[in-house]
């Protein structure tokens, strides 16, 4: 089936650094969403990408569909303590309207 | 207004018996979904509610497991009976069916342990 190849896995970052994490996939996408889960909630979502090389941002994020439709990536400016999460890169729709695909992760830490 | 919630937040039983997940989606979303983390995996799609009916099930695991979405309100899921390989967070989703994006939101899940 769909699989998404997201990395790193897991970074560990110092306070106002920036952070750039990306999402692969063997085929194409129509649209690409990235989702973040604080602890012990839900994933909230942050972006959503619908065009092939779309950059969008939502405050110190940053979020770009790739050209080839395969691939996106997120940056994350200026880190803080609450950008402390995993980070997710999702799949929406295709076979099944609605079904969500996730990425494995990537896991962030930020010291102060 | 008030977001999905999930019902119990966390629970412990042992191989073999019943376990039974209730979520309770954002008033007026049509949409309901099931999802679930088992440890070390991805959040993976378990099945799709469009009022009561059952869209999608095609991530539903076997026959241990029943989903229902009476009145087209709230939904449980049912394990029956339990397994070790049960375990992990199980996310409920619900969204509008409307819009460009449709977003989900996500309810804050259900630990599951079977021991």
């Amino acid at each position: 089936g769909q699989q998404l190849n997201q990395s790193p896995q897991s970074m560990f970052i110092q306070e106002g650094e920036d952070v750039s994490m990306n999402c692969t996939s063997s085929s194409i996408f129509n649209t690409w969403l990235w989702y973040k889960q604080d602890p012990g909630e839900g994933p909230v979502l942050l972006i959503a990408l619908y065009k092939a090389g779309e950059l969008t941002s939502n405050g110190r994020l940053t979020a770009q569909f790739g050209i080839t439709r395969k691939d996106s990536f997120l940056n994350i400016s200026a880190s803080i303590p609450s950008d402390v999460g995993i980070y997710f890169c999702v799949r929406a729709g295709g076979t099944s309207y609605g079904k969500l695909t996730f990425g494995q992760g990537t896991i962030l830490t930020v010291h102060p | 207004e008030a977001g999905v919630t999930q019902f119990p937040s966390h629970s412990v039983i042992e191989k073999g018996q019943t376990v039974t997940l209730r979520c309770d989606p954002i008033s007026g979303h049509d949409n309901l979904y099931w999802y679930r983390r088992v440890m070390g995996k991805e959040i993976k799609f378990l099945l799709h509610f469009v009022k009561e009916s059952k869209q999608d099930e095609s991530g539903m695991p076997n026959n241990r497991f029943l989903a229902e979405r009476t009145g087209g309100t709230y939904s449980t899921l049912k394990v029956q009976p339990a397994e070790l390989e049960d375990s992990g967070v199980y996310f409920c989703a619900s969204s509008q069916g409307r819009g460009r994006i449709d977003e989900q939101f996500f309810g804050p899940g259900t630990r599951l342990t079977v021991l």
